[in-house]
């Protein structure tokens, strides 16, 4: 079983729905990361959080530490929002030093909006 | 622009041959992490460095190494290269309060 892991897999929406991507995960963790990555490659971080809730435009994402799970919501999707989602814990900080954890990814969620 | 600058963006290179990619973090980070993302694996942690010295490994092969210079930049060498070796490389680095900013990434084609 993977450490992270992502559902569903696939989400193909029409736009203006709203959409949920949810990440359950089994480690301790420092941090979870929602990732975005457009074809092309490139990957852009959303959103990092280590409790609670956070909003960005139509973005929001929340976590439950208790449960280890996270979820990504877009509110009214639109076609631009069509990439890979995904998430990524980052482990605890290594002893002995301010640096920080490695990421460990889910498999991503492929998102397709269509007009 | 995540501040984090690797080159080259392509790669296409022979069997049993050596690359080098480069990562420049964004000014003031000090740590560098190199992620390898294939169809099969997904995205995957190589290894870390932190202010010149390596912090942790993940499933890095034998034949790859990395190393952080003074200037925080890395460098990741693949060498004896495979087909399998074929995957885009990300370097990503860490603001102080933990936020990740990824470069553009390079993608390597072993052919």
């Amino acid at each position: 079983k993977n450490e992270v892991e992502q559902s569903p897999q696939n989400l193909t929406a029409q736009e203006g729905e709203f959409i949920t991507i949810n990440c359950s995960y089994s480690v301790g963790i420092s941090a979870l990361h929602w990732l975005q990555q457009h074809p092309g490659g490139g990957i852009v971080s959303l959103f990092m959080l280590s409790s609670g809730k956070k909003k960005h435009g139509r973005l929001i994402a929340t976590i439950n530490i208790q449960e280890k799970h996270s979820s990504l919501h877009i509110t009214a999707s639109h076609p631009r929002d069509s990439a890979v989602y995904i998430c990524a814990v980052r482990s605890r900080a290594i002893a002995g030093g301010t640096s920080y954890g490695k990421l460990t990814f889910g498999q991503g969620t492929i998102l397709t909006v269509h007009p | 622009d995540s501040g984090v600058t690797q080159t080259p963006k392509h790669l296409i290179t022979a069997t049993g041959q050596r690359v080098t990619l480069r990562c420049s973090p964004r000014s003031g980070d000090l740590s560098v992490y190199w992620y390898q993302q294939s169809l099969d694996q997904g995205l995957q942690f190589l290894i870390q460095y932190y202010n010149g010295e390596e912090r942790a490994k993940g499933n890095i092969l034998e034949r790859f190494s990395a190393q952080q210079f003074p200037d925080l930049h890395s460098e990741l060498n693949l060498s004896s290269l495979e087909l399998g070796d074929s995957a885009l490389y990300f370097c990503a680095s860490s603001s102080v309060g933990g936020e990740a900013f990824f470069g553009q990434g390079t993608r390597l084609t072993v052919v």
